[in-house]
């Protein structure tokens, strides 16, 4: 089965600029996360979609961070404005639904603010 | 926060088995163990999980202690492959389901 589709894979911005990223999960798969993984760190979760509603976004930062999942399939996370200290990859994954065991990820996108 | 504790950094030589440690000692009764790696510029990807029996599969053993404080991941032959990070969670329960919450992980190297 295709895997968790991120794109673009590398995106080089300036700060205050605005970015987005694109992620298609597996088929099927209900549950949809995107996670923040800064160099040395392991990922952040910062929000949890179920189907096209929200089931935890307490540490999206809301004030530039914002996310959507129209019609329940593919997801799109924003930043707007960007500050350098959200240089991270950007990692989407998806599982067949909340409280399974496993999460696929995708390969994510790595931001750099300049 | 992960409420794990691992060593950050292992090396291993090629062909011998990994042993992982993770100090969980908080875990309630409910409670999962789950196991995950990420290999260098890949996302991660799942392992192993158990509650309270060991467990194996393709990928790895799986050995939590009794009072399951504690628990090894074992990788019985080594790879150079297998370099790479490897996290031990304890998800947070939530009604919507886990949530997984990685540490730092352990850096694990496999040498030739």
């Amino acid at each position: 089965e295709a895997g968790v589709a991120q794109s673009p894979r590398y995106k080089i911005i300036e700060k205050r600029q605005s970015v987005a990223f694109w992620c298609n999960p597996i088929s099927g798969h209900a549950t949809l996360y995107w996670y923040q993984q800064i160099l040395g760190q392991g990922p952040k979760l910062l929000i949890q979609f179920q189907n096209n509603g929200v089931v935890d976004d307490s540490q999206l930062p809301k004030d530039r961070f914002s996310a959507e999942r129209l019609k329940g399939v593919d997801s799109t996370l924003k930043i707007q404005p960007a500050k350098l200290e959200d240089s991270a990859v950007y990692l989407c994954a998806s599982s067949t639904q909340p409280g399974t065991y496993e999460q696929y990820f995708g390969p994510g996108t790595r931001l750099t603010v300049t | 926060d992960a409420k794990t504790t691992q060593p950050p950094s292992m090396d291993c030589a090629e062909g011998r088995a990994a042993n992982l440690p993770c100090n969980h000692s908080t875990i309630s009764g409910n409670e999962y163990v789950y196991w995950y790696r990420q290999i260098h510029s890949q996302g991660p990807q799942y392992i192993i999980h158990g509650l309270k029996n060991n467990e194996t599969n393709e990928m790895a053993s799986l050995i939590i202690t009794e009072d399951r404080k504690s628990s090894t991941l074992i990788l019985p032959h080594a790879t150079l492959r297998d370099t790479a990070v490897y996290y031990c969670i304890v998800p947070i329960l939530l009604i919507a389901g886990n949530q997984f919450y990685f540490g730092t992980g352990t850096s694990l190297t496999v040498i030739p």
